[in-house]
């Protein structure tokens, strides 16, 4: 899992509740990821983020929100407007470049009740 | 989006024997990675390899691509249960650096 950390492992929400995924990263890398993986679907790209103070949607931004306020931090609210936001959630982070290689962490398994 | 699609979908294999998974893709790529993804965890970086390169190898692992074909195949020799995983290629095109992934191949190798 590299110099990704994320927290907590196991999430539990009630519906109509937002809660915060926190992912760190001591890789000094200027690009950092969320991705939502569900059973079947591989990854599926949520947001980004190529540097401090901007980020992109991806291709399921509704019901997300994140900020990158520093360059090691990059954490993803999940709003009472995601339908259906039980899901295992991973960050990743990259240099920007040619490699497009991306570090992961172990990833947040939330669980909405 | 996903570009890449693993085949088969699921391998089940005894210790030992070669592991092949396949990824297919659909448009022009600059370069094509795989992942392994062990239950419950994040993904781990196997190998990288570029449009221009037709083989690599890491270990007991042998990646191949065939752009002509859009494919891709992943080799794992002599296996062992610890290499019990789901495995996912990504694709990276055009400008963009960030990768695309497949739906994944989960190998389950008995001991």
């Amino acid at each position: 899992d590299g110099g990704i950390t994320q927290s907590p492992k196991y999430l539990f929400r009630k519906e109509g509740q937002n809660v915060t995924l926190s992912c760190e990263q001591n890789l000094n890398h200027d690009a950092m990821y969320w991705y939502r993986q569900d059973p079947g679907q591989g990854l599926r790209l949520i947001y980004y983020s190529q540097i401090v103070n901007d980020f992109q949607k991806g291709d399921i931004a509704e019901g997300y929100s994140v900020s990158r306020e520093k360059k090691e931090s990059f954490p993803l609210t999940v709003t009472s407007a995601q339908k259906n936001p039980t899901a295992f959630y991973l960050c990743a982070s990259s240099m920007v470049g040619s490699t497009d290689t991306q570090y992961f962490g172990p990833g947040t398994r939330l669980t909405v009740l | 989006s996903q570009q890449g699609e693993e085949d088969p979908q699921a391998l089940s294999i005894q210790e030992g024997e070669n592991a092949t998974m396949n990824c297919s893709y659909k448009t022009s790529i600059n370069n094509l990675q795989w992942y392994r993804q062990n239950s419950g965890r994040g993904l781990v970086h196997l190998i990288l390899i570029r449009s221009n390169e037709r083989e690599k190898h890491s270990g007991r692992l042998r990646v191949t691509l065939d752009t002509s074909k859009k494919s891709s195949s992943l080799l794992i020799t002599a296996s062992r249960a610890a290499d019990t995983a789901s495995y996912f290629c990504a694709t990276g095109s055009g400008g963009s650096y960030i990768p695309t992934f497949g739906r994944g191949t989960s190998l389950i190798v008995h001991p």
